[in-house]
């Protein structure tokens, strides 16, 4: 079964600061990984995902994200934070094996501090 | 704008009634999913169509249904409505139905539903 988990509920960073959205996962086989993310009463925008070859994966908006294959990990980094930065982020996973459908982490609130 | 559309934006009803959820997804998407996010739940994976048929099922009740249509639009069904059935469902289509490295869901604005 595959599974994604984020440690954090809250995340909290100063305005050009470096943020970290930490995210690990459990998946039988090589998984693909996905970060979305989540504004007041906007549905998910994609950001970034991570399927083979290069272990930092660049995104969206400045943002990107490194595999850790013996950590199980896929961290979601930017190298300074903004204001509008400041939303919901949800870690996903889908096995390349296994249905087509995304398994989702409970989410990192950020907020970016002025 | 992801170019997925889903009406109604919000919808309150009440207790025991039915009421059917819409998506019209990107254009050339043949795949839509269906999505529950409530607060106890997390984000949770409802169930895939591809290309008019049922491709796969997650943590679906038995009193919510769903089709894709031949023009490719979706439709979530939920009946016999509870009040723990208050949530942001949402609605997300891909190219493809299978697993391939350029799949990406892309997820609409959501409807928020009240039951009361």
């Amino acid at each position: 079964a595959q599974s994604v988990a984020q440690p954090e509920d809250q995340v909290n960073v100063a305005e050009g600061n470096p943020l970290t959205v930490k995210c690990t996962y459990s998946v039988s086989g090589n998984p693909y990984l996905f970060w979305y993310v989540q504004y007041p009463n906007r549905g998910l925008q994609f950001l970034l995902k991570y399927i083979t070859g290069d272990n930092l994966v660049k995104g969206s908006y400045g943002f990107e994200a490194e595999f850790n294959k013996s950590q199980t990990s896929f961290h979601l980094k930017k190298p300074s934070a903004l204001v509008s930065d400041s939303a919901l982020y949800f870690c996903a996973v889908r096995s390349k094996t296994g249905a087509n459908n995304l398994f989702f982490g409970t989410g990192t609130r950020l907020t970016v501090i002025p | 704008d992801s170019g997925v559309t889903q009406t109604p934006k919000h919808l309150i009803t009440a207790t025991g009634q039915r009421v059917t959820l819409r998506c019209s997804p990107r254009s050339g998407d043949l795949s839509v999913y269906w999505y529950q996010q409530s607060l106890d739940q997390g984000l949770q994976f409802l169930i895939q169509y591809y290309n008019g048929e049922e491709r796969a099922k997650g943590n679906i009740l038995e009193r919510f249904s769903a089709q894709q249509f031949p023009d490719l639009h979706s439709e979530l069904n939920l009946s016999s409505l509870e009040l723990g059935d208050s949530a942001l469902y949402f609605c997300a289509s891909s190219v493809a139905g299978t697993g391939t490295g350029k799949n990406i869901q892309y997820f609409g604005a959501g409807t928020r539903l009240s039951v009361l």
